[in-house]
């Protein structure tokens, strides 16, 4: 079985260029998360889906994030523009009632 | 507010038994996972408790107090290879995960 695919798995831009990642969960899986982590911390919800609805989203800052789920399989998440801060680890992850299944993970640097 | 607390970090020897401490606070409770993560990886599922006491899993096992809001993972016959960061997350009433800082764990031959 397919685990959770993610891309791009890195990159680099510039501040306020834009840029956006794009989550495949494991087929069957209704709930999926956005996840941003940075060294030495958990992981961060930007944002849950249930199938195609936003259920949790109050973590996203809104004024450039964004994210969705189409037909409620694949996600993206795009920010823009990007700032120095945003540079972490984007984790996507799907499952159920608590065990998640994470995708390896888009490392954004932001210059 | 809700809050996870564990060690920063621990160091073990190689062979060695070393048990990791969580505690929590969360709006109502719906189960504690454990998560371990190697460096530069994506967090991999290791346990969850919902009702107090012991699971175990060959060499890791979980505990989990309700009453405390503690947790434990112990991990048992150490090796190299766990050398990694252990994430301690609490489910709240909402089913949203409370996520720790997580606790590096080094081992020493």
């Amino acid at each position: 079985e397919a685990g959770v695919v993610q891309s791009p798995r890195y990159k680099i831009i510039e501040k306020k260029q834009p840029v956006a990642f794009w989550c495949n969960p494991i087929s069957g899986h209704n709930t999926l998360y956005w996840y941003r982590q940075n060294l030495g911390q958990g992981p961060e919800l930007l944002i849950r889906y249930e199938n195609e609805e936003a259920v949790d989203d109050s973590q996203l800052p809104k004024d450039r994030f964004s994210a969705e789920r189409l037909k409620g399989v694949d996600s993206t998440l795009k920010i823009q523009p990007a700032e120095l801060g945003d540079s972490a680890v984007y984790l996507c992850a799907s499952g159920s009632t608590g065990e998640l299944f994470f995708g390896e993970g888009s490392r954004l640097t932001v210059l | 507010g809700q809050n996870i607390d564990q060690p920063t970090e621990m160091t073990a020897t190689e062979g060695a038994i070393v048990q990791i401490n969580c505690t929590y606070q969360t709006s109502g409770f719906n189960g504690l996972f454990w998560y371990q993560q190697h460096a530069g990886e994506a967090p991999t599922f290791l346990s969850y408790n919902v009702l107090d006491g012991l699971e175990e899993k060959g060499r890791f096992s979980s505990f989990l107090s309700r009453s405390k809001g503690y947790s434990y993972l112990l991990l048992k016959e150490l090796q190299m290879k766990d050398s990694a960061s252990y994430l301690c997350a609490a489910m709240d009433s909402n089913y949203q995960l409370i996520w720790g800082a997580g606790t590096k764990l080094i081992i020493k031959p």
